[in-house]
Parts: structure tokens; sequence; C-alpha cells
């Protein structure tokens, strides 16, 4: 079964600052992997996908992840931190269940805290 | 578009209760999907639906079920309300066609069993 581990609880930045949330994958297949946003009390936003397409993907908001194959991971950078980062973020595979087509197995998140 | 909405965003029960829980899909999105989530963990799948369909299933006790409607929109039903059932419920729904499109969050249902 796949797996995602997200290193980091809590991460704190100053503004300004590069943001980096790590997460690594495990599994046996091509992995599809996603990136999502969480602001207090709201659902989740997709930040940016990975479909084999690019090892570099863009996102929205200024964000971009890598895939390293060789690393099993997918982190989620930003070169310069907006207090308006400030929220949880979620790192997702996505595994073949049977009958079920996108079903998701998220990380624990991280916390980001932007300091001004 | 109109995107996922979810009712009741807040709802308050005793142990041992029942709960319905609802979700109208974003416009054009066939499928539907809920997690769970626990405070401080992240989403988990509890089940999908797929043409009025359960479509695959996480690893949940029956007293969880749903439903879908010929709208695409659903239900969450859970039975015997349990303490560990206090958690945020997340619909989602996709489009018909991509097996991997990303999935459309609603804002949650906050359940808080008492």
């Amino acid at each position: 079964a796949q797996s995602v581990t997200q290193l980091g609880s809590h991460v704190s930045v100053s503004e300004g600052a590069l943001v980096l949330l790590r997460c690594n994958y495990s599994s046996s297949v091509p992995p599809y992997l996603f990136w999502y946003v969480q602001y207090p009390n709201q659902g989740l936003q997709l930040l940016l996908k990975y479909t084999s397409a690019a090892t570099l993907v863009k996102g929205i908001n200024g964000f971009e992840a890598e895939f390293k194959k060789s690393e099993t991971s997918f982190h989620l950078t930003k070169p310069s931190a907006h207090m308006s980062d400030a929220a949880e973020y979620f790192c997702a595979v996505s595994e073949l269940d049977g009958g079920a087509t996108n079903k998701l197995i998220f990380g624990t998140g991280t916390l980001l805290a932007v300091q001004p | 578009e109109t995107g996922v909405t979810q009712s009741p965003t807040h709802l308050i029960k005793t142990r041992g209760q029942q709960v319905t829980l609802r979700c109208s899909s974003q416009s054009g999105h066939n499928t539907v999907s809920w997690y769970q989530q626990a405070l401080g963990q992240g989403p988990q799948f509890i089940f999908q639906y797929y043409r009025e369909e359960e479509n695959g299933r996480g690893n949940f006790p029956p007293r969880f079920s749903g439903l879908q409607f010929p709208n695409y929109s659903s239900e969450l039903n859970v039975n015997a309300l349990e303490l560990d059932d206090s958690a945020l419920y997340l619909c989602a729904s996709s489009p018909p066609g991509d097996y991997n499109s990303p999935l459309h969050f609603g804002n949650g249902t906050r359940l808080t069993v008492t």
C-alpha cells in the first residue's frame, strides 16, 4: 500500500524567506502526487499535482515541487514566503484501489507559520 | 461554476445517536468521495460513490454508510456515534473520465460527539 510521510509537523519561516516543506512517498508503481493547502475552517485546495509529465511542477501562489524518484521525494518550495501562505499543507499520493478512482492517501500535514 | 457545498457546517451529537451529512458535488462532477479528518491528522478515505453505487471503501466500519443521488449529490450517514467520530468530514467531487484528476473539496462539516 502506498504511504506518504511529511517531515516536520510545524515549520516557521520569516516573511520573504524560502519555504521548504518535505514529503516522501512509498509507492510500488509510478505515483500520482499532490499538494493541497488548508486554511483555517476550510476544505482542501489543490496547489499542484505530479502526473509524470515533468519532474518540476509549478502550482498556484508561486509554489512548486520537484519529483525525485531516486529519493522518493516530492518536496514543496516557494522562494519567498508571504504572510498569506500561513496554513496547513498536505502531501498526498493517489492509490489504486480496485474500483475507487482518485483515492488519496494523505500525509499528516505540515503547519506553516510565517513571521513578520 | 458552483463548487462543492456541504451542510451543515457544524453539528453536535450525543454518543449513540445517528447523523446525516450532505454534499452537493461541483457542476459536471459525477464522482463523490468522503474523507474523515481528525484533529491534527490528514484526511482519511471513507468511501467513494459513482453512478449511485459505492465504488471503494476505506477502513471504516459498516455503521458508516452513504448514498449518491441521480443529481450526483451525496449523503454520509453514521450510526451509533462514538466519541472518536468527532472530526471534520470532507466531501470531494471529481469529473468523469480522468482517473487521477484532482479532487475538489468542500469546506467540510465539523462533527462533535459528546
